[in-house]
């Protein structure tokens, strides 16, 4: 069974600086991995998908890094806004099935 | 109407109602996902459809009743439910095994 784990499960930082988040998976034979943002009460987002073939993507101010052998992938995210602020998921797909972690909540003080 | 939408976007029922939860997407996916989010927990899925036939059931209470009468309408039929059953309830489709794009959520009360 897929397991997901999100470090840190909070982070808090001020604004402008660069933001860090951290996802690792059990099982590497994933067919891409996806990361979402979920703000309070709302539904998922998607922000960048990387394949499984694919070391890393960016789109804007984030940058996503996956290293499918050691089972990790790294969300960075530029010159962090208060905007920024919300719960990041990271999930990945075997099949149709996308496991989810239990998020990194982010707040960016201003 | 864009995207995935889910109606109503908050239900409140007790434990002896029936109601369902409605979920359409406009993207032309031919696949779509019931997921349950419950306080401090991951995301779990409870049902995927593709090509409006069932490939996945995660071990879900029989109280909870899925239909995907067509590629772009999913439902979820719900009764008897319990008050642990409360939770934000939501949807996804995706083409394939692609990138799954989601609704905004049903928010689920069970008094």
């Amino acid at each position: 069974k897929q397991e997901v784990t999100q470090i840190p499960a909070a982070l808090s930082v001020p604004e402008g600086e660069n933001l860090v988040l951290n996802c690792s998976f059990t099982d590497s034979a994933i067919y891409n991995l996806q990361w979402f943002r979920q703000d309070p009460g709302k539904g998922l987002t998607s922000l960048l998908l990387i394949q499984s073939s694919q070391r890393e993507q960016t789109s804007g101010r984030l940058n996503a890094s996956l290293d499918k052998s050691s089972g990790r992938s790294t969300l960075y995210i530029a010159a962090s806004q208060p905007g920024d602020s919300a719960t990041y998921l990271c999930a990945v797909k075997d099949d149709y099935k996308l496991s989810f972690g239990a998020g990194t909540t982010v707040t960016v003080r201003a | 109407e864009t995207g995935v939408t889910q109606t109503p976007r908050h239900l409140v029922m007790g434990m002896t109602n029936k109601k369902s939860l409605k979920c359409e997407q406009h993207l032309g996916h031919n696949a779509m996902y019931w997921y349950k989010q419950s306080a401090k927990k991951p995301l779990e899925l409870m049902f995927v459809y593709s090509l409006e036939e069932r490939v996945e059931n995660n071990s879900v209470p029989s109280r909870f009743s899925p239909e995907c009468p067509n590629s772009s309408h999913l439902f979820l039929h719900l009764h008897t439910l319990q008050p642990e059953d409360s939770a934000l309830y939501l949807c996804a489709s995706s083409q394939g095994a692609d990138e799954q794009f989601f609704g905004p959520g049903t928010r689920l009360t069970v008094l």
